[in-house]
């Protein structure tokens, strides 16, 4: 069952704050981001693990709620790199991916 | 260490018309991924591998999608014959067996063939 991402968009000037969130009809074991930028693949962020673990990249964040079977992904004090369409992926095997939230960092 | 390579990068035929892709996944990784991305969407799968085995291919089309991976390594995703509604993004990827340093099914992606039929 494919995960439900929310917003859709986001536009964002350097410095400001966003939140992304990727929500879930059934248990979670593990949500794992990535990050697209136009036209090229999607790159690995970070993958939360049930229990709380998370490992993944060093600028950006994020909090997995297993009870409320969602997760969201915390960028703080944007920057231009950050622009891209960002896509959760639930721990079916394999992965089922979001529809994705294009978020564009403008100066 | 090399990523997943991919070719073509862009492909333009006419309809009806044959249309093979290739994948090279990131060496010593045994699953390796096909997916479908259509414009402003997230990656769809289409088949899974573990080494030469496809373990999961029950969104491949099979009256005109075909995959193949001999030997476990390079893999060829073909379409034959294609539609106008085939246009989209063909991404593979591939992960370790058993998930790599970030946990499971980590994937890494190579940069996708563009497909265009008209």
């Amino acid at each position: 069952q494919q995960p439900v991402q929310s917003p859709q968009a986001v536009i964002l000037r350097e410095g400001e704050d966003a939140v992304i969130n990727c929500s879930s009809s059934k248990a979670l074991y593990s949500v794992h981001w990535y990050r697209q930028k136009h036209g090229e693949a999607p790159v690995f962020l970070m993958i939360l693990l049930k229990g709380g673990e998370q490992k993944g990249h060093e600028k950006i964040s994020a909090s997995f709620n297993e009870k409320k079977q969602q997760s969201s992904l915390y960028l703080t004090a944007s920057q231009l790199s950050y622009s891209g369409t960002y896509f959760c992926g639930t721990d079916d095997t394999p992965l089922v991916f979001g529809k994705g939230t294009r978020l564009s960092v403008i100066a | 260490e090399a990523g997943v390579v991919q070719s073509p990068r862009y492909k333009i035929i006419e309809k009806k018309q044959p249309v093979a892709f290739w994948c090279n996944p990131i060496s010593g990784h045994n699953t390796l991924y096909w997916y479908r991305q259509n414009l402003g969407q997230g990656p769809e799968l289409l088949i899974r591998y573990e080494n030469e085995e496809a373990v999961d291919d029950s969104q491949l089309p099979k009256d005109r999608f075909s995959a193949e991976r001999l030997k476990g390594v390079d893999s060829t995703l073909k379409i034959q014959p294609a539609e106008l509604g085939d246009s989209a993004v063909y991404l593979c990827a591939s992960s370790p067996l058993a998930g790599g340093p970030w946990g499971p099914e980590t994937q890494y992606f190579g940069p996708g063939t563009r497909l265009l039929v008209l």
